[in-house]
């Protein structure tokens, strides 16, 4: 079946670090691919997403590219803020007959220190 | 903006009591969905609702029912609380149906059972 890994938490950087939070996915069919971003305190919300291979997302400094060939949407960013300290989960949505089938990874937890 | 509304932040049960989590959406999304999330276990789909009075189970049902007579309301139900679904319980909703929309978010109710 469908199934996303992500690298294990937790994340520690320095501010202005650089941040690569790998993401691999196994799917049937031609997945959307998303990473949600759950700060302290608050539900998940949608942080960037590509729709088909080659695409790029991007949002807030965050990028990801859909890479079919390597089965990969790794989540980057140039420098980090102390304010993006969060849980970040790589998801894939896949169209079943009638409904939409969004599996997550289990999550990496991001610390940004000053 | 979408808003998804979850009734109860924080609750505290007893072994045994029937509890019951409401979640309401005030825009027009057919797709509902109960997430657990547990330290390094991501979200666990419990069930799901793809329409008025349809649901769906998910990864892990047992132990919990579900309600949906209206669109903007799904209920989460636990007939019989025990102190392993003490856990976040995240409600969310989807726009779209082409297996490219995101999902929106409750904040979450955190519950603990004694």
């Amino acid at each position: 079946g469908n199934s996303v890994t992500q690298m294990e938490g937790p994340v520690t950087l320095s501010e202005e670090a650089f941040l690569t939070i790998n993401c691999t996915y196994t799917a049937t069919g031609y997945p959307s691919l998303f990473w949600y971003v759950q700060y302290p305190g608050e539900g998940l919300q949608l942080l960037l997403k590509a729709t088909k291979a080659d695409d790029k997302g991007s949002n807030k400094g965050f990028e990801a590219t859909y890479r079919k060939e390597t089965t990969s949407f790794h989540l980057e960013k140039g420098s980090v803020q102390v304010s993006d300290s969060a849980v970040y989960f790589c998801a894939l949505s896949e169209r079943q007959t009638s409904y939409d089938k969004v599996i997550f990874g289990p999550g990496t937890s991001l610390s940004v220190i000053p | 903006d979408v808003k998804v509304t979850q009734s109860s932040r924080y609750l505290v049960k007893r072994t045994g009591e029937k509890v019951f989590l409401e979640c309401v959406q005030d825009m027009d999304h057919e797709n509902m969905f109960w997430y657990r999330q547990d330290p390094g276990l991501g979200l666990r789909l419990i069930y799901f609702s793809y329409d008025v009075k349809m649901k769906e189970k998910g990864d892990i049902p047992e132990g919990y029912s579900v309600s949906r007579e209206k669109k903007e309301r799904f209920s989460l139900i636990l007939e019989s609380a025990s102190t392993n679904q003490t856990s976040m319980y995240l409600c969310a909703t989807l726009r779209g149906g082409s297996g490219t929309g995101e999902l929106f978010f409750g904040e979450g109710s955190r519950l603990t059972v004694l």
